[in-house]
């Protein structure tokens, strides 16, 4: 049973459509994230939900919109993509990141290319 | 700010060598210090952490511990298999609960 899962794997797609990335948990957290992976690995959090509501907010451009529709899930909607854009998109999971040492769980990624 | 430094990759090492993965960081207050692995085309995983100072994370023969005193934990393990080859990330929690990453650095290990 895979804990953190992501739709597509793969995403392929043309300069300014629009597209979105799925995440499930299976695991009873509470919080979600959103990570960025750059092509020289660098990963940057662009969001975090917890319990549906939104609590990191990066500076991350407005065309990227997270939506949780309740806490086993958070979908990434993606407007007008760009070349830029393209990257891997981790999301991952925890259930108290208050608390030390809280474990973050990452699903396997989806690489999105914007030709 | 808040940040993770690692050391500068790739890294390439034969098959039962030494491994040591730099990694300081600058942060406030007490955070939890963690190193996660990513194996070739798959999510990251948490491969040990540390929440306080002098504590000692192990895992499949990795070892790194928490020095308060030099704000690093470097990443050592006595004996790399092929199977180690991944990419490491040195990573904290700090006050306000967000994990901040390291550039990551590539580990390739050869028979």
């Amino acid at each position: 049973d895979t804990a953190v899962s992501q739709t597509p794997k793969y995403l392929v797609t043309q300069m300014g459509n629009d597209k979105s990335i799925k995440c499930e948990q299976n695991l009873g957290h509470d919080t979600m994230y959103w990570y960025k992976q750059d092509s020289k690995k660098f990963l940057k959090i662009m969001f975090s939900y917890n319990n549906k509501e939104l609590i990191i907010n990066e500076t991350v451009p407005n065309r990227f919109s997270p939506k949780s529709p309740d806490k086993a899930h958070l979908n990434l909607h993606i407007n007008s993509l760009e070349l830029g854009d393209s990257a891997v998109y981790f999301c991952a999971s925890s259930q108290n990141p208050r608390l030390a040492g809280e474990t973050q769980y990452f699903g396997p990624g989806t690489r999105l290319l914007v030709l | 700010g808040d940040s993770v430094t690692q050391m500068e990759g790739p890294v390439t090492l034969s098959e039962e060598a030494f491994l040591t993965i730099n990694c300081t960081y600058t942060a406030t207050g007490y955070p939890s210090l963690f190193w996660y692995v990513q194996y070739p085309g798959e999510g990251l995983q948490l491969l040990l952490k540390a929440t306080k100072a002098d504590d000692k994370g192990s895992n499949k023969g990795f070892e790194a511990t928490y020095r308060k005193e030099t704000t690093s934990f470097h990443l050592e393990k006595g004996s790399v298999q092929v199977s180690d080859s991944a990419v490491y990330f040195c990573a904290f929690t700090g006050a306000n609960s967000k994990l901040t990453f390291g550039k990551g650095i590539t580990l390739s290990v050869r028979p």
